[in-house]
């Protein structure tokens, strides 16, 4: 399974854009990229998920560079109630999903 | 999404008993689910996989024998903490995932475990 590297914490104010990069230098070919977010003592939240480009929802968007090695996830106009733990995973598609979690990064938005 | 339910979510118990939390996918069948224990500040750990109709796969480091985990149904998965110590206060989690052929695990909502 790849590893990957994020950083431990960001803070922000809330409205502006927010960008955590993750990195993943041994992304299999087969790997997606998800993200989820985690609120204190609760299950992680599937956030956003991608192969390559771009990919936007709803709540996010997330970039993947030609490489594959990171990729980053952008929030726009964070809120208060935006501050989480995101984590950043590397798995194959297909059959079961048992993920590796890495240490994520702990987001705090500020008034 | 599809929702997994985790019951109960918090459960105070006494030393030396033993505690059941229950995993359900409640709109799919998993034929595999994921238990997961966090310590406060630290990230999700896998304790081991539950496989419907055959024993679960357990990581290394996790006692067999004081995990007790069942998969009796597509969609029911349990996790038995036996003779539970103050050392296995922690929050469990559980996940499953459909077959969709893309990667996204559902998440149970967590059992916050104390024990006393």
């Amino acid at each position: 399974l790849a590893k990957t590297t994020q950083p431990i914490s960001m803070d922000s104010y809330e409205g502006q854009e927010v960008n955590i990069t993750c990195s993943h230098n041994n992304i299999a070919t087969n790997d997606y990229i998800t993200w989820y977010q985690q609120f204190p003592s609760q299950g992680p939240r599937f956030i956003i998920q991608g192969y390559k480009t771009k990919v936007t929802n709803e709540v996010a968007s997330l970039f993947i560079p030609a490489d594959r090695k990171s990729s980053t996830l952008s929030l726009p106009r964070v809120s208060l109630s935006d501050t989480a733990v995101y984590y950043c995973l590397v798995a194959p598609s297909g059959s079961a999903r048992q993920l590796t979690f890495g240490s994520g990064t702990q987001l705090t938005v500020l008034p | 999404g599809a929702v997994v339910s985790q019951h109960p979510s918090r459960v105070i118990c006494k030393s030396g008993t033993s505690v059941k939390i229950e995993c359900r996918s409640l709109d799919f069948q998993a034929t595999t689910m994921f238990w997961y224990r966090q310590f406060p500040k630290k990230s999700l750990m896998l304790m081991a996989t539950s496989n419907e109709g055959s024993k679960a796969t357990y990581e290394q480091g996790v006692e067999k024998d004081k995990f007790l985990i069942n998969h009796a149904s597509l969609t029911l998965s349990t996790l038995t903490v036996t003779s539970a110590h103050p050392e296995d206060s922690s929050f469990y989690i559980c996940s499953a995932s459909t077959f969709s052929g893309n990667t996204e695990a559902f998440f149970g909502q967590g059992t916050r475990l104390t024990v006393v």
